[in-house]
């Protein structure tokens, strides 16, 4: 079964709205978590990086204020876009690494499919 | 930084045929892990296969093999007896130790019947 639960598949929203995305790691305390964005066809792209209890680091050219990025417990992170446009519509993915097996491998949730009309 | 390039963007391979697929990166560390992961259409990230930069021996999970070639800095995918669920995106990533992971460009694998 899935170890990273990631909430909702697909989501769509009008322009100016926000969106929230949740990531949890399901039998084991995910120490960082990971969120990429990937445009069709192309290559999954490192937003930010986010560490229990601290502040999410972000990748240059992402904006912060924009994607607010949460990490408040050990199973659970969540990726709010704000006032959401058209140019956000893309699939944003979470991934989760800690405690479980190997601590470098990362696992990965399902994906938000995320449209803004 | 480190770059990982995967100059193969499609390739195709008949049904029980072998097809390896590339990988080049660039770093200047020493400590490092390399992985293959599968993204089939329904897009869940789905791990193949890890190598561990400080071991020689090739990582093999079943049907999957790697080529691990340090100095050359290169980590080639080896697919035998391709079945049908084979077709996918393949990424190729590179981690540094406890650090995230960097993903190359995709090669999009489809297996014809």
């Amino acid at each position: 079964g899935a170890v990273v639960s990631q909430h909702p598949s697909w989501v769509i929203c009008k322009s100016g709205t926000s969106v929230k995305i949740e990531c949890r790691s399901l039998d084991f305390q995910a120490t960082t978590m990971f969120w990429y964005r990937q445009f069709p066809k192309q290559s999954l792209m490192l937003m930010a990086t986010s560490n229990e209890g601290s502040k999410a680091t972000y990748e240059q050219g992402v904006e912060k204020d924009k994607f607010l990025i949460n990490h408040a417990s050990l199973t659970l992170s969540t990726l709010t876009v704000t006032s959401a446009h058209p140019e956000d519509s893309s699939f944003y993915i979470c991934s989760a690494r800690g405690s479980r097996g190997n601590g470098d491998i990362q696992y990965f949730g399902a994906g938000t499919r995320l449209s803004v009309l | 930084a480190q770059t990982v390039t995967q100059s193969q963007p499609e390739m195709s391979v008949q049904e029980a045929e072998t097809v390896t697929l590339s990988c080049t990166y660039d770093t200047s560390e020493s400590n490092y892990y390399l992985f293959w992961y599968k993204q089939p259409p329904s897009r869940q990230m789905i791990l193949v296969i890890r190598q561990e930069a400080y071991k020689q021996q090739n990582a093999t999970e079943n049907r999957f093999s790697v080529n691990f070639q340090k100095a050359a800095k290169s980590f080639s995918l080896k697919i035998s007896d391709s079945q049908l669920g084979d077709t996918a995106m393949y990424f190729c990533a590179f981690m540094k130790q406890y650090h995230d992971m960097r993903f190359g460009a995709g090669t999009r694998l489809t297996v014809k019947p």
